[in-house]
């Protein structure tokens, strides 16, 4: 069984970056898109971005300017690198496997238990 | 962007009725590409259709999905008590993927 679990601080000073990892377990990460998304009352679910296995990367052009993404097969997980966070970055933040070879695209199919960020001094 | 908007709002059933939800896209949307979730209070969200029609694993068949284009629905046929949470379609066929804003099923 294929389980996603994210891990980092759960507070964050305005301004500081963010770092949270996902160790993902009962799959190879050598395959398959790995994404984030964070959920907060006012702005619903918003994609982050995703890293593929190979390392390439997308973002939401939104966030580009302060993400970043990265993965580790050896150790299998992956990371999200935020940096000048402030009180809108304050969400709940998934992290998820996104399904996709081609035309062939079932979605976020498995996704972490997610992790609570709050932004404040 | 592609902005995803689902209708109605909140949607207010009992067990056994049945839910038609609705996201309407911005643009066209390749049906392989628009998938649709559940959510509980306090979990994930969970994937239930995939290519506009499809069920994923272990989702019952009282679930369905259709449509094309802009216009998608999600259909539960017989509501049951577990049924009651917010459902979000979701768009990967245009970066940046988008989510709606979700239609919340609850108990009347």
């Amino acid at each position: 069984q294929v389980q996603l679990q994210e891990s980092g601080p759960g507070l964050v000073r305005p301004s500081e970056p963010l770092s949270l990892s996902c160790t993902v377990s009962g799959a190879s990460i050598s395959s398959h898109y790995w994404s984030w998304i964070r959920q907060s009352p006012g702005k619903g679910l918003e994609w982050i971005g995703y890293v593929y296995y190979s390392g390439s990367t997308r973002y939401n052009p939104s966030l580009e300017n302060r993400v970043s993404i990265s993965i580790d097969k050896s150790k299998t997980q992956f990371f999200l690198n935020m940096r000048a966070l402030t009180a809108a970055d304050t969400a709940v933040y998934y992290c998820a496997r996104w399904l996709c070879a081609g035309i062939n695209c079932p979605g976020l199919d498995v996704w972490g238990q997610g992790t609570t960020v709050s932004v404040s001094s | 962007d592609i902005v995803l908007t689902q209708s109605p709002g909140t949607l207010s059933l009992s067990p056994g009725e049945s839910a038609t939800l609705s996201c309407r896209a911005s643009q066209s949307v390749s049906s392989s590409f628009l998938a649709w979730y559940q959510q509980k209070p306090g979990q994930a969200p969970r994937l239930l259709i995939y290519g506009a029609s499809a069920r994923a694993t272990g989702i019952p068949d009282r679930f369905s999905g259709r449509g094309s284009g802009t216009d998608f629905t999600l259909n539960i046929t017989g509501l049951d008590p577990e049924d009651f949470a917010v459902y979000y379609c979701h768009q990967f066929g245009r970066s940046p993927q988008t989510f709606g804003q979700g239609t919340k099923v609850e108990l009347k």
